[in-house]
């Protein structure tokens, strides 16, 4: 079965520091990763897109590297902001049969 | 503007009765997905479709069916099979096999009273 496994399932930090949001999956065949922000009570903000040719997408303070062979994600967040408390969640596409499979999502609260 | 639409953005349903949710985008997109969401949890999928008038069950279908008659529409139907249905639903959709971004509605909550 393809699952998608988020590591840590909260985090707590104080402002300005760096840090790191890790998602693995079981199977390689994907066709790419996709990271996205969730607040309380509302939908999905897309982050960012990583193409499974790829292995690193940036975007601000936003930085997703991909390892496809070894089914792993991680999304570092530099200079982390109180504005960046959110539940980050990372979508894997499966080629085998076309699912999209969610992580369970890490609840992220940066101390101001 | 391009887009997915859900609605309802709420939705109330009484014991024993279907309800349909509606999810309608204007990408041209091929594939269509639905998801539930738990409060605390990720999201897990219900139905999902490549192409119109075919659609494959994901992860939690039973209670649930869907209909893709055209490309830009996937409602779904949380009928009163469904036993525990309060939850928070989100409809996506993305270009099919050759993946670009997935795009995401609103959600609809839907609360049984």
């Amino acid at each position: 079965k393809q699952e998608v496994t988020q590591i840590p399932a909260a985090l707590s930090v104080p402002e300005g520091e760096n840090l790191v949001l890790n998602c693995s999956f079981t199977d390689s065949a994907i066709y790419n990763l996709q990271w996205f922000r969730q607040d309380p009570g509302k939908g999905l903000t897309s982050l960012l897109l990583i193409q499974s040719s790829q292995r690193e997408q940036t975007s601000g303070r936003l930085n997703a590297s991909l390892d496809k062979s070894s089914g792993r994600s991680t999304l570092y967040i530099a200079a982390s902001q109180p504005g960046d408390s959110a539940t980050y969640l990372c979508a894997v596409p499966f080629s085998r049969d076309d699912k999209i499979i969610f992580g369970k999502g890490t609840r992220l609260h940066i101390l101001p | 503007d391009g887009g997915i639409t859900q609605s309802p953005k709420y939705l109330f349903r009484k014991e024993g009765q279907n309800v349909t949710l509606s999810c309608e985008q204007n990408l041209n997109h091929d594939a269509m997905y639905w998801y539930r969401q738990d409060p605390g949890q990720g999201l897990r999928l219900i139905y999902y479709s490549q192409i119109v008038n075919d659609f494959q069950k994901g992860d939690i279908a039973e209670g649930y069916s869907v209909s893709r008659e055209k490309k830009e529409s996937f409602p779904l139907t949380v009928t009163s099979a469904q036993k525990n249905p309060t939850a928070f639903y989100l409809c996506a959709s993305s270009m099919a096999q050759v993946y670009t971004e997935a795009f995401f509605g609103q959600g609809t909550r839907l609360t049984v009273v």
